[in-house]
């Protein structure tokens, strides 16, 4: 059983349209990180959030934290093929471990 | 680079064979975990290393595996036996003292 779920687990969108991940708990989180993964290859860290309500925005890529530190959303606005990736959140939890989602598949159709 | 360096990045071996993985971390990260990932799955935690004490093993960690970390920088993952489950991506990860970690692309591990 995984602490974090992730919605949907497969997204397939056309290029220019916007998409938006979920990533729930009912566990609280000192902090959730984003990653990126491409097939073969390692997470890549896109965010760290670690305050209640903390927005960031990265280019296209807005990242929310959830006010209670239970879930957090990813949105990408006017996607890119280049965006195509698996999306993991994972959270801390004052100790040295993540705990990862099980991802969301998102493809971008050019 | 100066990421996270993991070798080698794909093995291929035969049931009961023993395998070792090797993880460079970033060189000012005194923290260092091993994850391991299959097939649809968001990786999960092995085991952790502060500077070259391994301070918690995951019920994951068979007594087959091993890992080391013997002057606090490289770090080693042995599996010994190997069996078809254990085939899996093997991923490396280092950290400061904070939460955010950087992740190794991972050793693709194959047992036939």
């Amino acid at each position: 059983t995984q602490l974090l779920e992730q919605s949907p687990q497969f997204l397939s969108i056309q290029e220019g349209e916007n998409l938006t991940v979920y990533c729930n708990s009912s566990s609280v989180f000192s902090s959730l990180q984003w990653y990126r993964q491409e097939p073969g290859e390692g997470p890549v860290l896109l965010v760290t959030v670690v305050t209640g309500g903390e927005v960031k925005k990265l280019k296209r890529l807005t990242f929310q934290f959830g006010d209670a530190r239970k879930d957090s959303s990813l949105h990408i606005t006017a996607a890119q093929p280049g965006d195509t990736g698996l999306y993991l959140c994972a959270g801390g939890r004052y100790d040295y471990k993540l705990s990862f989602g099980a991802g969301t598949t998102v493809t971008v159709r050019a | 680079d100066t990421g996270v360096s993991q070798n080698p990045r794909h093995k291929i071996t035969k049931r009961g064979q023993n395998v070792t993985f090797r993880c460079d971390p970033i060189s000012e990260h005194n923290r260092l975990y091993w994850y391991r990932q299959t097939l649809g799955q968001g990786p999960e935690f092995l085991t952790y290393f502060q500077n070259e004490a391994q301070l918690e093993k995951s019920r994951l960690l068979s007594d087959r595996f091993s890992a080391e970390r013997p002057k606090g920088s490289f770090s080693t993952l042995e599996i010994q036996r190997t069996e078809q489950g254990d085939s899996a991506m093997y991923l490396c990860a280092s950290s400061p003292p904070v939460e955010t970690q950087y992740f190794g692309p991972g050793t693709r591990l194959l047992v036939l």
